[in-house]
């Protein structure tokens, strides 16, 4: 049931575009996205509720396709604070907000 | 407003004995989740809470339980220790229908 997200890892320039993806075998009912810094707590983005709305936070966005229960996230010229590994949670039909699962997450490395 | 606050922030044990980590809410928020946090697996859910409640559970050994009390604050307990049990153990809090706000975690080393 832990959604699948790609790549694992990712190495960007200041000013590079990236693309994660987070795919589900099973029914979502909403995705989040996390980003947790090294050593530090995760925090929150953003949630995509089914609809395929696309939000927005700074320069990051998403995008949630329900018929292919995937998400992607979005990082338009990152920036040096944009590196830590990003985490898209889901929550399925019948669960909580407070029972997100995780996928293993994506490390990203934004280099000057 | 106060964060999410976890104690202890670390934490050594030796294999086959038991530990109890605490979590503190965000005052308001009712829902407390916990999640184990190793650097193969990622985070992966252990147990929610709303209202004293176990709304949710993962797919832990029963080793692993909570509780939650009336003040919303909760508890982790891990009985009989295994070295695989070394982990950031992060709790999450949240008005329960939303983002989780998430505190530092308590890292356990199980020796």
């Amino acid at each position: 049931q832990q959604p699948v997200q790609s790549p694992q890892a990712v190495i960007l320039r200041e000013g590079e575009d990236a693309v994660i993806n987070c795919s589900s075998s099973k029914a979502l009912y909403s995705v989040h996205w996390y980003r947790q810094k090294h050593g530090e707590a995760p925090v929150f983005l953003m949630i995509l509720l089914k609809g395929g709305e696309q939000k927005g936070h700074e320069k990051i966005s998403a995008s949630f396709n329900e018929k292919k229960q995937q998400s992607s996230l979005y990082l338009t010229a990152s920036q040096l604070s944009y590196s830590g590994t990003y985490f898209c949670g889901s929550v399925f039909y019948g669960g909580s907000q407070g029972n997100l699962i995780f996928g293993k997450g994506t490390k990203l490395s934004v280099k000057p | 407003k106060a964060g999410v606050t976890q104690t202890p922030r670390y934490l050594i044990k030796t294999r086959g004995q038991q530990v109890t980590l605490s979590c503190s809410p965000i005052s308001g928020h009712r829902s407390v989740s916990w999640y184990q946090q190793t650097p193969g697996q990622g985070l992966q859910f252990l147990f929610e809470y709303f209202s004293e409640t176990q709304r949710n559970k993962g797919n832990f050994p029963g080793r692993f339980s909570g509780r939650q009390f009336s003040n919303s604050r909760s508890e982790m307990n891990v009985s009989t220790l295994e070295l695989g049990d070394s982990a950031l153990y992060l709790c999450a809090s949240s008005l329960g229908n939303e983002k989780l706000f998430f505190g530092s975690g308590t890292q356990l080393s199980v020796l």
